[in-house]
């Protein structure tokens, strides 16, 4: 098993311009999230789907929209990219059994400059 | 969400024990108690979890307080690898789903 696979593993965009952060999961999970980590902090929910065709927000959304393109695939996209938005993005999947571990992937670095 | 207190930071040398502490006053009687490590450059990753009594696993060993009001990530022995962030974590269900609110953790630093 993969695990949880992102792509890209960098990416540098200008002010304005948009991406798509691809994102999945091999495990069979239902549950599957997004999250944003600035330098020297925790991580922040931005969205999350508790299963396929449904989509919530976290913590912080603004500036993001999220799609789950089927059970395996949750993908994150940034509309217009802004400086604020330079972070590190890791997605997750969430086990369906006890302990409902969360399994992170190796994240991307974005830099909007 | 309930609220956790954790050490910035904290030094080790290797082989030894570490005792990481967190604070939790305001759990529930429900909350289950997760841990989680991130290791440099790396996504989080699931060390260990309880509820009422101690627990273990290849991993580490977590104690949890009587009153469940703090609770004590042990590494039995450190190794240069064990150094990480550690994050304690209550997860909260909204949504059909379960989220994980991340603090800014303890960094452990293992000497060698």
């Amino acid at each position: 098993n993969a695990g949880v696979t992102q792509t890209p593993k960098f990416q540098v965009l200008k002010t304005g311009q948009s991406m798509t952060l691809q994102c999945a999961q091999d495990m069979n999970h239902n549950s599957m999230y997004w999250y944003r980590q600035d330098p020297g902090m925790g991580l922040r929910l931005i969205y999350y789907s508790a299963s396929e065709g449904t989509t919530d927000k976290g913590e912080v959304p603004n500036g993001y929209n999220v799609s789950r393109l089927n059970k395996r695939e949750f993908s994150l996209r940034l509309e217009s990219a802004a400086p604020s938005q330079t972070s590190v993005y890791f997605c997750a999947s969430r086990s369906q059994d006890p302990p409902y571990e969360q399994y992170f992937g190796p994240g991307t670095r974005l830099t909007v400059t | 969400d309930a609220k956790t207190t954790q050490p910035n930071s904290m030094e080790s040398n290797e082989e030894e024990p570490v005792h990481l502490p967190c604070n939790h006053s305001t759990i529930s009687g429900t909350d289950y108690i997760h841990w989680y490590r991130q290791l440099p450059s790396q996504g989080p990753e699931y060390v260990i979890h309880g509820l009422t009594s101690n627990v273990n696993n290849r991993m580490a060993s977590l104690a949890i307080a009587e009153d469940r009001k703090s609770s004590t990530l042990i590494l039995h022995r450190a190794t240069l690898r064990d150094a990480a962030v550690y994050y304690c974590i209550f997860p909260s269900v909204a949504g059909g789903s379960e989220k994980l609110v991340f603090g800014k953790g303890t960094k452990l630093t293992v000497n060698p």
